[in-house]
């Protein structure tokens, strides 16, 4: 396991088309979480996942969001009837519960137009 | 409100030469502090971490320090080189009811010529 993996690395879609990215933690990592940043800006926080459980979602995840980690291990992000301002990179971090640090995938550039 | 805020927002300087990257916060309750690299179009990577207790920190040529009265870490790079152009991100941690919340600053992007 080399570390946190993200696919895809890049996704171009229409406006309206739905997109769907794959997040696989560190394994042995039991919480994960999911990061917007736009260019030039910080990530900012979207959602987190203990295990299977959703445990805290942010103001951002519009109705149009939705993140699921079925059976604790990778994660998905879906994004419905996307939009130009979805455009950003996608982030997807894991951690140990009980230790600070979180480990970064690569991300997954989204580009709507 | 918990932020962290970073200057300058950006940084061009040159191959060789030092620069200090400056991260103020007003977070609560502070768990640690932690730098991050973030290379274009990659992910953040983590250069150091520092916990309430320690003021200085070392990673080779990166340099962090923590002033846990004024809310104030610098990142100090010595000796620039070509591949530490990148983002440098500040994410300070706050401990809530078990959980670990991020905040992250905006970045400095740092540019060095050759």
């Amino acid at each position: 396991d080399t570390g946190v993996s993200q696919n895809p690395r890049h996704k171009i879609t229409k406006r309206g088309q739905n997109v769907t990215f794959r997040c696989d933690p560190i394994s042995e990592h039991n919480r994960l979480y999911w990061y917007r940043q736009t260019l030039g800006q910080g990530p900012e926080f979207l959602t987190y996942f203990q295990n299977e459980a959703q445990l805290e979602k942010s103001r951002l995840l519009s109705d149009r969001f939705s993140a699921e980690r079925p059976k604790g291990s990778f994660s998905t992000l879906e994004i419905q009837r996307t939009e130009q301002g979805d455009s950003a990179m996608y982030l997807c971090a894991s951690s140990l519960k009980g230790q600070t640090e979180a480990f970064f995938g690569q991300g997954t550039r989204l580009t709507v137009v | 409100k918990n932020q962290v805020e970073q200057s300058p927002q950006s940084l061009i300087i040159l191959e060789g030469k030092n620069c200090t990257l400056q991260c103020n916060y007003t977070v609560s309750p502070f768990s640690n502090l932690r730098w991050y690299k973030q290379d274009t179009g990659r992910g953040p990577v983590s250069l150091t971490i520092m916990t309430f207790s320690e003021n200085t920190k070392s990673n080779g040529r990166y340099t962090a320090t923590l002033d846990a009265d004024t809310k104030q870490s610098s990142l100090h790079i010595t000796a620039s080189q070509l591949s530490d152009s990148a983002s440098y991100i500040c994410v300070v941690s706050a401990s809530v009811a078990g959980t670990y919340k991020y905040i992250f600053g905006t970045g400095t992007r740092l540019k060095v010529l050759a």
